[in-house]
């Protein structure tokens, strides 16, 4: 059982470089993220699907696509990196609890330069 | 907007010691509070959490403390040990938000010999 998991571990773009971020998940969880984590703030929402076939924005969506390919896989897109979304990205799953709260399971994040 | 506003940003205590972190909110809507930590390098992992119809929950050495009339909840760290130095964020998400979680900003905490 992997978890979440997350590719590529690092990344250095130039400014106007476009990549996709993946992650998988082998839980079975219906709900997915895409949080961005920068010193000092703490992690924010970027995307979320809280099941497949739907994606919805979070906090700070500019500049971001996503994709939800199947149950187990979310991959968000830089079209145009720019330097402020240098950043460590952390993709997370969520279980539904006993107690309808939902328990999110982060993977090891990317962490990408954008020069 | 800081939905959630934790301190302090940086704790630093003695082995054995009581580690103590807080955290605000605003939005009375929230009904799910969780704490998570974080080591250097790795993704965030829950630790603890409280819905608002208990006041304290405890799991054994972090207590979460919650007062609802305060809008404010704290983890309690007891006989903090140094492999408890690690980052820990609180959090808060509301019914029929998408299970979505607005963080605070994080607490460094080291634990010292």
């Amino acid at each position: 059982n992997a978890g979440v998991t997350q590719t590529p571990k690092f990344q250095v773009l130039k400014t106007g470089q476009s990549m996709t971020l993946q992650c998988a998940q082998d839980m079975n969880h219906n709900s997915m993220y895409w949080y961005r984590q920068d010193p000092g703030m703490g992690l924010r929402l970027i995307y979320y699907s809280a099941s497949e076939g739907t994606t919805d924005k979070g906090e700070v969506p500019n500049g971001y696509n996503v994709s939800r390919l199947n149950k187990r896989e979310f991959s968000l897109r830089l079209e145009s990196a720019a330097p402020s979304q240098t950043s460590v990205y952390f993709c997370a799953s969520s279980r539904r609890t006993a107690d309808n709260s939902y328990e999110q399971y982060f993977g090891p994040g990317t962490r990408l330069t954008v020069t | 907007q800081q939905q959630v506003k934790q301190s302090p940003q940086s704790l630093i205590v003695q082995k054995g010691g009581i580690s103590i972190i807080n955290c605000a909110y605003e939005n009375t809507a929230f009904d799910y509070f969780p704490w998570y930590q974080q080591f250097p390098g790795k993704g965030p992992a829950l630790l603890i959490a409280i819905r608002p119809d208990v006041s304290e929950k405890k799991e054994g050495r972090f207590t979460i403390s919650f007062n609802k009339s305060a809008k404010q909840f704290s983890l309690h760290i007891m006989d903090s040990q140094p492999g408890d130095s690690a980052t820990y964020f609180c959090a808060a998400s509301m019914k029929g938000g998408g299970n979505k979680l607005t963080f605070g900003t994080g607490t460094q905490l080291k634990v010292e010999l």
